[in-house]
């Protein structure tokens, strides 16, 4: 079955830029019925929409985010990334990467990322 | 921009029913999905198009949609269910996904 799998730093300093990749097997992201999203989760909080792409490359981003925010789509290597700058503490979070059709499903197991000098 | 609100918590005692909320203006329009989240684990889709349910969710697992409010309703309780509960639309006035800001459910 289709899984997704998030991989990264798990640690970034502040004022640099957080880069992760979803890995997506058992499917193609080619898939003209879905979208594929980022969501993140800071400690305690609850789910943020990060963005969403679509495999031609069409992005939407959480506006309170878009100055800073780049998801890309690699469909050679079935993966999308997410590269968000200038990060700050407010940005320590879980992130997920998500298959979205009209709702996000399935969800990748989650990668924590921290901000800290 | 569109705003989901959720009680932050709901208490419930095994074999009860559990009702937790999903409040937007005139949500009833848009289509609702719920997640559930144990802690430590990635959310898990468990209603979909309001009230519909993915294959293995239990059918004591129902949802509601009309005027201004959403609702998750998991009858006879079980311990197995305490967890975070999120409502997620999208807001097709702004092409955005929408969460809400999630309620954590306790089986007393």
């Amino acid at each position: 079955q289709l899984q997704l799998q998030e991989s990264g730093p798990g640690l970034v300093k502040p004022s640099e830029t957080l880069s992760l990749t979803c890995t997506v097997s058992g499917g193609s992201i080619s898939s003209s019925s879905y979208y594929w999203g980022w969501v993140r989760q800071p400690p305690g909080k609850g789910l943020e929409w990060i963005g969403t792409i679509y495999y031609s490359g069409s992005t939407y981003y959480n506006p309170s985010l878009k100055s800073r925010l780049t998801i890309s789509v690699d469909t050679s290597k079935n993966q999308f990334s997410l590269k968000l700058s200038s990060v700050t503490a407010a940005d320590t979070a879980v992130y997920y990467c998500a298959r979205k059709g009209n709702w996000f499903d399935p969800w990748g197991q989650g990668t924590l990322v921290t901000v800290s000098s | 921009s569109y705003v989901l609100t959720q009680p932050p918590s709901v208490s419930v005692a095994p074999g009860k029913t559990a009702t937790i909320t999903c409040g937007g203006n005139n949500i009833g329009s848009k289509t609702v999905h719920w997640y559930q989240q144990k802690p430590g684990q990635a959310p898990m889709l468990v209603i979909y198009f309001d009230s519909d349910r993915p294959s293995g969710i239990p059918e004591r697992f129902s949802g509601s949609n009309s005027g201004n409010t959403a609702t998750l309703t998991i009858s006879r309780v079980e311990a197995a269910d305490e967890a975070d509960y999120s409502c997620q639309v999208w807001d097709s006035s702004s092409d955005h996904v929408v969460f809400g800001g999630g309620t954590k459910l306790t089986v007393l």
